[in-house]
């Protein structure tokens, strides 16, 4: 079955830059997303990229991904306190006419520190 | 941005007791919505698929009878965990894909969390 991994967590200072990385196994993934967990919360969707792209960027987010290595990434300009939570990296194969199920990485616990 | 809806934020409740807990899109309808588990310190995973007017698909080594999905209507699933007991104590969260918008923005819900003493 499909596999996504993450490393567990991440500390970084505020106002540098935060880089998660996932890897995934299912070379048929079409939608790549990044979501976002606040303690005792849902998801937030932050960004997806489709398969076919490199890179995307949308304000202080940057996604990167390799699907050579099926390799994302999900970078954070000047973090801030509270971007503090559970990213998680996730991926489905896409809509063919149904909705498709989305496979969820692990999670990177990110802490940022004042 | 659309909005789901989940009730109750969070259930105590005694073993052999069973739990319904309702997910509702609030502006939008979803003919289709997604209920996940999720346990401490570990990802989320796809429990099944509740499709507005038919079954419930559920993924491999969910036991159905164990939790009823009822999609009643196009805004309303619902997640029954029948005769409960103390290893179902986790976060339950679902979502909904908007309409037309294909699977890439699927909507959650602020997620249940289920004690079962």
């Amino acid at each position: 079955g499909e596999d996504v991994e993450q490393s567990l967590f991440l500390s970084v200072r505020e106002g540098d830059s935060s880089v998660i990385n996932c890897t995934y196994t299912d070379s048929s993934s079409t939608y790549l997303y990044w979501y976002k967990q606040e303690p005792g919360a849902g998801l937030q969707l932050l960004t997806y990229i489709f398969s076919n792209m490199d890179m995307k960027q949308d304000q202080r987010l940057t996604v990167l991904l390799n699907k050579k290595d099926k390799h994302l990434s999900l970078r954070i300009a000047d973090t801030q306190t509270g971007d503090s939570a559970i990213y998680f990296c996730a991926e489905s194969e896409g809509n063919s006419g149904g909705y498709q199920k989305v496979t969820f990485g692990t999670g990177t616990k990110l802490q940022v520190i004042p | 941005g659309a909005v789901v809806s989940q009730h109750p934020s969070r259930v105590i409740c005694k073993s052999g007791t069973s739990v319904k807990i309702e997910c509702r899109s609030l502006d939008f309808q979803a003919t289709t919505m997604f209920w996940y588990r999720q346990f401490p310190k570990k990802s989320l995973m796809l429990m099944a698929t509740s499709n507005e007017g038919s079954k419930a698909t559920y993924e491999q080594g969910v036991e159905k009878d164990k939790f009823l999905i009822n999609h009643a209507s196009l805004t309303l699933s619902t997640l029954t965990v029948t005769s409960a007991h103390p290893e179902d104590s986790s976060f339950y969260i679902c979502s909904a894909p908007r309409l037309g918008r294909g699977n890439n923005e699927q909507f959650f819900g602020p997620g249940t969390r289920l004690t079962v003493l």
